[in-house]
């Protein structure tokens, strides 16, 4: 079946540090692959997404390439803010267009 | 434009009763989805529209949960005889066609249901 696994947290580091939430997936067939953020407070908002293996999505300085050789989909940030604390989901789409998500992961970026 | 919307966006209701959520979606999207969303937890499927119907309802953990949207806009969720085990956040999310795995799915801001 499909599945989602990424890195437990919490994760906290200092501002300026570099970011990688590691996410890895089981599909069948060709997902695509997503990033949702959950900022306090807030309801769940798509940060990234790609379609196809070799993709690569990026917005507000996150970046993830959608590798299918180690089927994996990590999440990166050269540079993070305070304002980027928030809990971070994984998933995954493939027939019918239902998201599969991993259990979320919780970033804390201290000044 | 308006986004998803839901309403209650708290519920409290004792074990046993029952309960209707309702979810609003962007107007102009005809894929509806529900999930659920414990603790902790990322969002677990429940049940997908495709306009009026339910192309995909196999996330339904039992037959005590009942969704409809019968103007293909407006769905309600319906829980019967609730439980404490149903206590959740329940998610809403629209697509514009919902035909494909590439669509994005926009969410709701969620129902906090607590059974006591």
């Amino acid at each position: 079946g499909n599945s989602v696994t990424q890195m437990e947290g919490p994760v906290t580091l200092s501002e300026e540090a570099f970011l990688t939430i590691n996410c890895t997936y089981t599909a069948t067939g060709y997902p695509s692959l997503f990033w949702y953020v959950q900022y306090p407070g807030e309801g769940l908002q798509l940060l990234l997404k790609a379609t196809k293996a070799d993709d690569k999505g990026s917005n507000k300085g996150f970046e993830a390439t959608y590798r299918k050789e180690t089927t994996s989909f990590h999440l990166e940030k050269g540079s993070v803010q305070v304002s980027d604390s928030a809990v971070y989901f994984c998933a995954l789409s493939n027939q019918g267009g239902k998201l599969i998500f991993g259990q979320g992961t919780e970033l804390s970026v201290k000044p | 434009g308006a986004g998803v919307s839901q309403t209650p966006s708290n519920k409290v209701t004792e074990k046993g009763k029952y309960v209707e959520l309702r979810c609003d979606p962007i107007s102009g999207h005809t894929a509806l989805y529900w999930y659920r969303q414990s603790l902790g937890q990322g969002p677990e499927f429940l049940i997908y529209f495709q306009g009026t119907g339910a192309a995909d309802d196999s996330g339904l953990p039992n037959d005590r949960f009942f969704a409809v949207r019968p103007e293909g806009s407006v769905s309600t969720l319906k829980i019967q005889r609730t439980e404490r085990g149903d206590s959740a956040v329940y998610l809403c999310a629209s697509s514009r066609a919902g035909t494909g795995r590439t669509d994005t799915q926009y969410f709701g801001p969620g129902t906090r249901l607590t059974v006591l």
